[in-house]
């Protein structure tokens, strides 16, 4: 079946660039997401990018794909204490039902 | 503007007995509806997702079912919990077809 991994844990300093990092096997996924959540809430969709772009990008947010590699990254500008929490990349396959497949999430702690 | 909401927020049961959650959703037509469990400290697992009305899809085999009898309604069940069925739920919905998903704040299940 398809598999999504990041790695667990990243630390960064406030004000420096973030990079978190994923990859996943399924060749025929469209979209591509990254969402994040806050302790004890829900998963808020932060961007995504549809599969045939290299690129996004949305304010201090940028998404990489690299299709051949099956590698996507996501770039945080300027990184706040205020970003700290845990960051989850997804892939929907081509389904119907929109199926997403999640990664395990990469918990981003940002010091002052 | 759409509105997703979960409750209860917090639920302690002990293992044997039922359990019932519930997940609505306004301001939308005909969504798609998720159910996912996210385990301590690990990513989130797919386990129920519905197109329509009575129409329900099964990722995971376990002692837990799902049933829609509204259209913006989806509701988690368990005749009898588990120790394992403890865990973080959330419920998410898309437009039909539709390539976003949006999550609910989450129920927290501790199962004693």
């Amino acid at each position: 079946g398809e598999d999504v991994e990041q790695s667990l844990f990243l630390s960064v300093r406030e004000g420096d660039s973030s990079v978190i990092n994923c990859t996943y096997t399924d060749s025929s996924s469209t979209y591509l997401y990254w969402y994040k959540q806050e302790p004890g809430a829900g998963l808020q969709l932060l961007t995504y990018i549809f599969s045939n772009m290299d690129m996004k990008q949305d304010q201090r947010l940028t998404v990489l794909l690299n299709k051949k590699d099956k590698h996507l990254s996501l770039r945080i500008a300027d990184t706040q204490t205020g970003d700290s929490a845990i960051y989850f990349c997804a892939e929907s396959g081509n389904n119907a039902g929109n199926m997403l497949t999640f990664g395990g999430g990469t918990r981003l702690m940002v010091k002052p | 503007s759409q509105t997703i909401h979960q409750w209860p927020a917090t639920l302690v049961q002990p293992v044997g007995s039922p359990l019932s959650l519930e997940c609505t959703v306004e301001g939308t037509s005909n969504p798609n509806l998720y159910w996912y469990r996210q385990a301590a400290g690990r990513g989130l697992q797919l386990l129920f997702y519905s197109v329509g009305i009575g129409q329900i899809s099964s990722e995971v085999p376990q002692n837990l079912s799902a049933s829609r009898p509204q259209d913006r309604q989806f509701i988690l069940s368990s005749k009898k919990l588990l120790l394992s069925d403890s865990g973080f739920y959330l419920c998410a919905w898309s437009v039909y077809r539709g390539y976003e998903q949006y999550f609910g704040p989450g129920t927290r299940l501790t199962v004693t």
